[in-house]
């Protein structure tokens, strides 16, 4: 079975500063989908950013942008220039071929004014 | 496009009691997923369907909780006899299957049910 695992419970960043979140996965499989989602205290899920395991470009969406290292199984976060608004939980998820989709444990980001 | 929308958006039950929760997807999804997710934690896989089938279901899922897709749109999930670790944020999502589109392979999620057992 696919894991996904999140080693930072918390992260702090200054407003307009850079911070990267981490994320590692354990799987059998050459072909799946990795995500990042925001989960605000709204509690919606919220896509970030998604990259294809087949793709060796990261993906990038504006001040998103993510680090992925298919061989070392890592799928990292980067935020630029952060804003308030991107304060919330951030969830890494992975989806494998049969579309079943795994979520870390979440990391509470706190933006810092 | 409306979105996912789940109902209730609270549920507040005694233990022992049945509860039921709804989620429409998006029209044109033919997966749909239930998730459960504790505070502090990661949504938790539960079952998901393609149109009516339910094609898997999770450990987490026990004989007290029943998932149906009927007519392969809106979706009900059933917990019998309530117990109060059952309490927790249950969280629909929907999506298109893989292979037809660039976004397919995003799920939409629903504002979720939040569910207390007291």
């Amino acid at each position: 079975a696919q894991t996904v695992t999140q080693s930072q419970p918390e992260m702090s960043v200054q407003e307009a500063e850079t911070v990267t979140l981490s994320c590692t996965y354990d799987t059998s499989e050459s072909d799946y989908y990795l995500f990042w989602y925001k989960q605000p205290p709204s509690r919606q899920m919220i896509l970030v950013i998604r990259q294809e395991a087949y793709k060796q470009q990261n993906a990038t969406e504006n001040r998103f942008s993510v680090n992925f290292q298919k061989a070392a199984k890592s799928f990292s976060l980067k935020i630029s220039d952060s804003q308030l608004g991107d304060a919330a939980m951030y969830f890494c998820a992975y989806r494998s071929y049969n579309n079943d989709m795994r979520f870390g444990a979440g990391t509470r980001l706190t933006v810092k004014p | 496009d409306t979105g996912v929308s789940q109902d209730p958006r609270h549920k507040i039950t005694k233990r022992g009691q049945n509860v039921t929760f709804r989620c429409d997807p998006i029209s044109e999804h033919n997966r749909l997923y239930w998730y459960r997710q504790t505070l502090g934690q990661g949504p938790e896989f539960l079952t998901y369907f393609q149109n009516e089938a339910q094609l898997e279901k999770s450990r987490l899922l026990s004989n007290r909780f029943s998932a149906e897709r009927p007519k392969g749109s809106f979706s009900t999930l059933e917990i019998q006899r309530t117990e109060q670790g059952d309490s927790a944020m249950y969280l629909c999502a929907s999506s298109l299957p893989r292979g037809l589109g660039a976004t397919n392979e995003k799920l939409f999620f629903g504002s979720g049910t939040q569910l207390s057992v007291l």
